[in-house]
């Protein structure tokens, strides 16, 4: 069973248009949130991250918005540029003693038209 | 943001054949973790160590797949016979702060 779901798999917006990418949950116990950007023939590279205990996270064009009571969140790209096209996975991770282990979704394929 | 350093990129091998990476961690970081994302960008975990010790492995791991992180030398992970199925992009990744981990540009695998 999928314990990071995105819902969209791919999504195309046109250049200046904010994209709005969201990602949902299973376990409760998961406390920290970063969502990884990836070109192709790169691995994915951190974007932005949020804890449990906000509910925004803010980074120049990039907000993330998190419920925690529904289980979800949203990464929002603002003023979207046709450098943005790229994958975005949403993950989640649980702290424990094993560390930083990572569970993802399986990506939204963004296109941004100019 | 991360210097998590993987060669080769890219990697084919035949069925059966001995398949090794390597990776050499965030400023000399001792943990490490590979994993595995498929053609359908599914990651897998497959093991983690601190500094010469696994921590974490899936049963895959256990029975073909080896890793090591020697002093002074790259991590490493082998996959013994390699099978169709492996074909995928390797990532290496180390921590850098908080609770996230930092991605090498990964080792593209191709099984003939």
């Amino acid at each position: 069973q999928q314990q990071v779901r995105q819902s969209s798999q791919s999504l195309t917006v046109w250049e200046g248009e904010t994209a709005i990418l969201n990602c949902s949950y299973e376990n409760s116990a998961f406390d920290y949130f970063p969502w990884y950007q990836q070109f192709p023939g790169e691995g994915p590279a951190l974007l932005i991250a949020i804890r449990s205990v906000s509910d925004k996270k803010e980074d120049g064009r990039f907000t993330i918005f998190f419920n925690k009571r529904e289980k979800n969140l949203s990464l929002h790209i603002k003023d979207s540029q046709p450098g943005d096209s790229a994958t975005y996975f949403c993950a989640a991770s649980v702290w424990g003693n094993m560390g930083y282990k990572l569970t993802f979704g399986t990506g939204t394929s963004l296109l941004v038209d100019p | 943001n991360s210097k998590v350093i993987q060669t080769p990129r890219y990697l084919v091998k035949g069925q059966g054949q001995k398949a090794k990476m390597r990776c050499i961690p965030e400023k000399g970081h001792p943990v490490v973790f590979w994993y595995q994302q498929n053609k359908n960008n599914e990651f897998k975990f497959l093991i983690n160590f601190q500094n010469q010790e696994v921590l974490q492995q899936i049963d895959m791991t256990e029975k073909r797949f080896s890793a090591e992180c020697p002093s002074n030398s790259p991590c490493s992970l082998e996959i013994q016979s390699s099978e169709a199925g492996d074909s995928a992009l390797y990532l290496c990744a180390s921590p850098g702060g908080a609770e996230t981990l930092y991605f090498g540009s990964g080792t593209r695998l191709t099984v003939l």
